[in-house]
């Protein structure tokens, strides 16, 4: 069973495009969060919804924008994708509580803009 | 100054050395520690918590220093399983905001 899900695991496309990445999670966690790791493998936290709710959004260009359905989901749009959009973008779920938890990341999505 | 720092490495070492990790934190309001491993192309996933009075797991073990901020990983008998990517991570605000350093390679070899 997958904890956390993401797809596409690849994404290869042109600059200006408009593209989606979606995440699912079944640990019945009611926060997700979305990560991207650039070619010097930083790890940076972008968005982080709790029960739906917005509760982290760092200094992210205004082309991303983040989605939450529910909050086994968690969805990433992205627009009018630039060159430095490519990175592995990665969907991570916790239970919020007074002490942080360990998060739980899924595969990745390897984003390559051409 | 980047908030969470980590020496890049590689370390390479035999199978069987004992390997420590270094990592300093910039705000000392940081809250919570944490050891997450990474395997080259893969996602993290979380190694160890990292206490105050200093942990162990099997061969791991995880120090904190608060007056130096600075927190440790020490490996025993390394194994060549143990080749991955370590990244300390600092938890410093409400809402489980993690900051992941850059990650020091270990390489295990035979």
């Amino acid at each position: 069973d997958t904890a956390v899900s993401q797809t596409p695991k690849y994404l290869v496309t042109q600059m200006g495009n408009d593209k989606s990445i979606k995440c699912e999670q079944n640990l019945g966690h009611d926060t997700m969060y979305w990560y991207k790791q650039d070619s010097k493998k930083f790890l940076k936290i972008m968005f982080s919804y709790n029960n739906k709710e917005l509760i982290i959004n760092e200094t992210v260009p205004n082309r991303f924008s983040p989605k939450s359905p529910d909050k086994a989901h968690l969805n990433l749009h992205i627009n009018s994708l630039e060159l430095g959009d490519s990175a592995v973008y990665f969907c991570a779920s916790s239970q919020l509580g007074l002490l942080p938890h360990e998060q739980f990341f899924g595969p990745g999505t390897r984003l390559t803009v051409l | 100054r980047k908030e969470v720092e980590q020496d890049p490495g590689p370390f390479n070492v035999p199978e069987g050395a004992t390997v420590a990790f270094n990592c300093t934190y910039s705000n000392s309001a940081s809250q919570s520690f944490f050891w997450y491993r990474q395997d080259c192309r893969k996602e993290p996933k979380l190694l160890m918590s990292v206490y105050s009075s200093g942990n162990e797991d099997g061969r791991f073990t995880a120090q904190l220093n608060r007056a130096s901020q600075y927190i440790s990983l020490l490996i025993r008998d390394s194994k060549l399983s143990d080749s991955a990517t370590y990244l300390c991570v600092v938890n410093r605000e409400y809402g489980n905001k993690l900051v992941f350093g850059a990650g020091t390679i270990l390489r295990v070899k035979s």
